[in-house]
């Protein structure tokens, strides 16, 4: 069984610049979920995406945006980064729309310089 | 909104000490319940979970938690420490009617050898 991978591995962009963030699901999973973590804090929700539509979302700007797709893996797109768009962000997939258990990928560390 | 709260930061253990890490949650309704643990450089790692049934639940490398309706409580215990418990730890809530996994902040437990 294939966990959940997630690339790059880090990345560096300066303000104003947008990045693409990409994911592949655990084999058997058709619900992703996106999430922020910030250093020193827990991960915070992004949106998650299931059957390639998006099935809720948290308390992030319309800059965030997302694709699922059929092989269910996704993508993250931020636009416009900021300063505070710094951190961890991690891909969690899981079965039944995400109600079930999220599992997590390694994450992309992003610096906004 | 519902949250998470962990009230321990940063705990410090001498190896073979109990453990019990505390999580409150604010979320009225009906939960499912996790603790994530993220060791050094690695990814966040499912450690337990509580769906429903037996409010105790076993999780893996010795560790258990228990779920209390009433305070609104899933701390997490193990009952001697090793010094490769060390990592850090999250309480996460999944409510019923939602896909999103609320964190708490997160503990940073080091074990002492």
């Amino acid at each position: 069984e294939t966990g959940v991978t997630q690339s790059p591995t880090h990345l560096i962009k300066t303000r104003g610049q947008q990045v693409t963030l990409r994911c592949s699901s655990q084999s058997g999973h058709n619900t992703v979920s996106w999430y922020q973590q910030a250093l020193g804090q827990g991960p915070q929700f992004i949106f998650q995406y299931y059957r390639e539509e998006e099935n809720g979302r948290g308390n992030f700007p319309p800059r965030f945006s997302g694709l699922q797709f059929p092989n269910y893996s996704s993508e993250l797109n931020v636009n416009a980064l900021e300063l505070d768009d710094s951190a961890l962000y991690l891909c969690a997939s899981s079965w039944k729309g995400g109600a079930d258990t999220q599992y997590f990928g390694p994450g992309t560390r992003l610096t906004v310089l | 909104a519902q949250s998470v709260s962990q009230h321990n930061h940063h705990v410090i253990l001498s190896e073979a000490a109990s453990l019990e890490l505390g999580c409150n949650y604010s979320y009225g309704g009906t939960v499912n319940l996790f603790w994530y643990v993220q060791y050094p450089g690695q990814h966040l790692q499912l450690l337990l979970k509580y769906f429903s049934g037996d409010p105790l639940v076993k999780g893996i490398k010795g560790f258990e938690a228990e779920f209390i309706k009433s305070k609104f409580s899933f701390n997490l215990r193990k009952p001697s420490v090793q010094w490769s418990d060390t990592a850090e730890y999250f309480c996460a809530v999944l409510h019923n009617a939602g896909n999103m996994l609320t964190f708490g902040g997160g503990t940073r437990l080091m074990v002492k050898p």
